[in-house]
């Protein structure tokens, strides 16, 4: 079956714009998580959807970050005015539900200029 | 301090050699634990998953939980070129979320 997917698979912005990532995870699979991968480091988590539960935006570094789920399926994570030290791999993953394996897409590599 | 460590290598094997990668943590309420390996600008797939102290076997990959320590540990038999790539733990639970806490990732190379 599908895996997770992203888009777009590159990004490439200039300072100060804003940007939409997006990610669509595996049918069925009711939890959605995002994670920031920078050059050298290990995940950072972001934020996770778990249903129609408040999403937990404990990760979130900034308030120029923000995510939606739509219909418990798509979601999409929006960065106002890129700066810098946004470039990274932004990677999305899906689970069955909570506590069970996280599947990952291939990522969106976002670079700011 | 981090609350997951891993040594980001680079460790670098001869192929056939058994390969220990670790890592460490501070959370005594992680409850599950994982290892993923990453190839070069992929995402992380899963390899391990296991949600108690012990050992779980898959193929060439065993995988070993000390709670009591919060140690855990992949070791790779018979190593493959093919097996080069980072190697990434990851840890979660203890809470009501399902979000994880990976270690840097080690970078390992199997020279044929």
């Amino acid at each position: 079956g599908a895996g997770v997917s992203q888009s777009p698979s590159n990004k490439v912005t200039e300072k100060g714009k804003d940007v939409e990532l997006r990610c669509d995870p595996i049918s069925g699979h009711t939890a959605l998580y995002w994670y920031r991968q920078s050059l050298g480091q290990g995940l950072e988590f972001l934020i996770y959807f778990q249903g129609n539960s408040a999403p937990d935006k404990s990760g979130l570094p900034s308030d120029r970050f923000s995510a939606e789920r739509t219909g418990g399926s798509v979601s999409t994570l929006t960065i106002q005015r890129t700066q810098q030290e946004d470039s990274a791999v932004y990677l999305c993953a899906s689970s069955s539900k909570f506590y069970n394996e996280q599947f990952f897409g291939p990522g969106t590599r976002l670079t700011v200029l | 301090q981090k609350e997951v460590e891993q040594d980001p290598g680079p460790l670098s094997v001869p192929e056939g050699a058994i390969v220990s990668l670790n890592c460490t943590y501070s959370n005594s309420a992680f409850q599950y634990f994982m290892w993923y390996r990453q190839y070069s600008r992929k995402g992380p797939e899963l390899l391990m998953y296991t949600y108690s102290s012990g050992n779980k076997e898959d193929g060439r990959f065993t995988a070993q939980v000390d709670k009591s320590s919060k140690y855990i540990s992949l070791f790779i038999r018979d190593s493959q070129p093919s097996d080069s790539a980072t190697y990434l733990c990851a840890m979660g639970g203890g809470g009501n979320t399902g979000k994880l806490i990976f270690g840097q990732g080690t970078t390992l190379q199997v020279k044929p």
